[in-house]
Formats: C-alpha cells, sequence, structure tokens
C-alpha cells in the first residue's frame, strides 16, 4: 500500500527564514508526486508535479525537488502569507491508481 | 475559467437525515474523486467517477454512501441517515485524465447535530 509522511508535522518561522518541508513515500513505482496548499477552510490548492528523481520546479518562493524516496518544498525567505498546511501526494504508475495524501505540514510565518 | 464548484458550502444535518453533496468539475474534466477530510486529518479517498460510471469506490463506506456523476449535470455524493461521525468537511476534485494532477472544490463542511 502507498504511503506518504510528511515531517514536520508544525513548523514556525519568521519572516525571511528560509526552511525545507519533508515528504516520504514509499510507492511501487511513481507516476507522479504532487504538492498542493491548503489554507484554513478552503480546498487544496495545486502547486507542482514532479514526475522523477532530480526534477525540480519552482514557484515564487517555493521550490520542489524530488529522489526517489522522498521530496522536499523549500521556502526561501517567507512571508506571513506563505503561513498554510502544504500537502503532499504520491500516484503509482500503471493504469489508473488513486492518489494517496500526506497529513500535511502546517507552517506559521510570523511578521 | 471556473474551477471546480461545489455547493453547498455549508450543511446542516439532524442524525437519521440525508445529506446530498453537489460538484460541478473544470470546465474539460471528466474525472471526479471524493474526498473526506477530518480536523487534524488528511484527505481520504473515497470515490472515483467519470460520466456514467463508478471506477473505484474502495475508499467509500459500503454502507448509507453512494455517488454517481450522471450524463447531464453534476456529481453527487449521498449520505443516508447520517450519523456524528459523519461531520467531516467533503471535497471534490477533477482532472483531466486519471493521470493528472487533480484541482479541488472549495468543500462541503458537513456537520450533523
Amino acid at each position: 500500500e502507498d504511503q506518504v509522511t510528511q515531517s514536520p508535522e508544525a513548523l514556525r518561522l519568521q519572516e525571511g527564514e528560509s526552511s525545507s518541508l519533508n515528504c516520504s513515500y514509499t510507492v511501487s513505482g511513481l507516476r507522479g508526486l504532487f504538492w498542493y496548499r491548503q489554507d484554513p477552510g478552503k480546498g487544496p490548492e495545486f502547486l507542482f508535479t514532479l514526475y522523477s528523481a532530480g526534477e525540480e520546479k519552482e514557484k515564487e518562493r517555493l521550490k520542489a525537488t524530488l529522489t526517489k524516496k522522498e521530496s522536499f518544498l523549500h521556502i526561501t525567505a517567507p512571508k506571513p502569507e506563505d503561513s498554510a498546511t502544504y500537502l503532499c501526494a504520491v500516484q503509482a504508475a500503471g493504469g489508473y491508481q488513486k492518489v494517496t495524501f500526506g497529513t500535511g505540514t502546517k507552517l506559521q510565518v510570523i511578521p | 475559467n471556473a474551477g471546480v464548484m461545489q455547493n453547498p458550502r455549508h450543511l446542516v444535518r439532524r442524525r437519521g437525515q440525508e445529506a446530498r453533496l453537489r460538484c460541478s468539475p473544470m470546465k474539460g474534466h471528466s474525472h471526479v474523486y471524493w474526498y473526506r477530510q477530518l480536523p487534524e486529518e488528511g484527505l481520504k479517498f473515497m470515490v472515483y467517477l467519470q460520466k456514467e460510471n463508478i471506477i473505484d469506490e474502495s475508499g467509500m463506506p459500503k454502507e448509507r454512501f453512494s455517488a454517481e456523476f450522471p450524463k447531464e449535470g453534476p456529481s453527487i455524493l449521498r449520505i443516508q441517515q447520517v450519523v456524528r461521525g459523519d461531520s467531516a468537511a467533503y471535497f471534490c476534485a477533477s482532472s483531466q485524465w486519471s493521470t493528472h494532477e487533480q484541482y479541488f472544490g472549495p468543500g462541503t463542511r458537513l456537520t450533523v447535530t
């Protein structure tokens, strides 16, 4: 069974203090790894898809990287508006496979 | 370009009543997924549908829960005889293909009193 573990569960940063969120996964052949952002009371917002080890994607202050066992979401010089829960999810290869989500990292950026 | 739409956004039901949650996918998307999220927990997959077909319902309880995605109209998640444990946020997502990223709606927050 596919598994996704995110760490830390919660992270508190000062504005401008860069850090990384971790997503460890176990899947029998990866089709894609997804990062989402979820604000309180809202639906998850799609950020990135990574397909193969070594791949990197960037969006504003966020950069996602992928290895064969884990993915990192690097946040550079965060701002208070980056505060949210960040979700990682994986989908196995081979026809239709359901997407498995981690429980997320709750990020708080303090001014 | 409208995103995934869900209604109602909030739904209050008494124990034993029925809850109907609706989801309209993004334009051009024919794959619909339903998830449940409890406070401080992750998204749990419930069911995956295409037009007029249930593809995967492995995450949906066998009793009281059903889902459909008719040829015309929104996808509907139906919960019969609701119990307090059904209280949760229910999210719908859609994708262009089953191997593509999913886009989520704003969710329906169900409260059972």
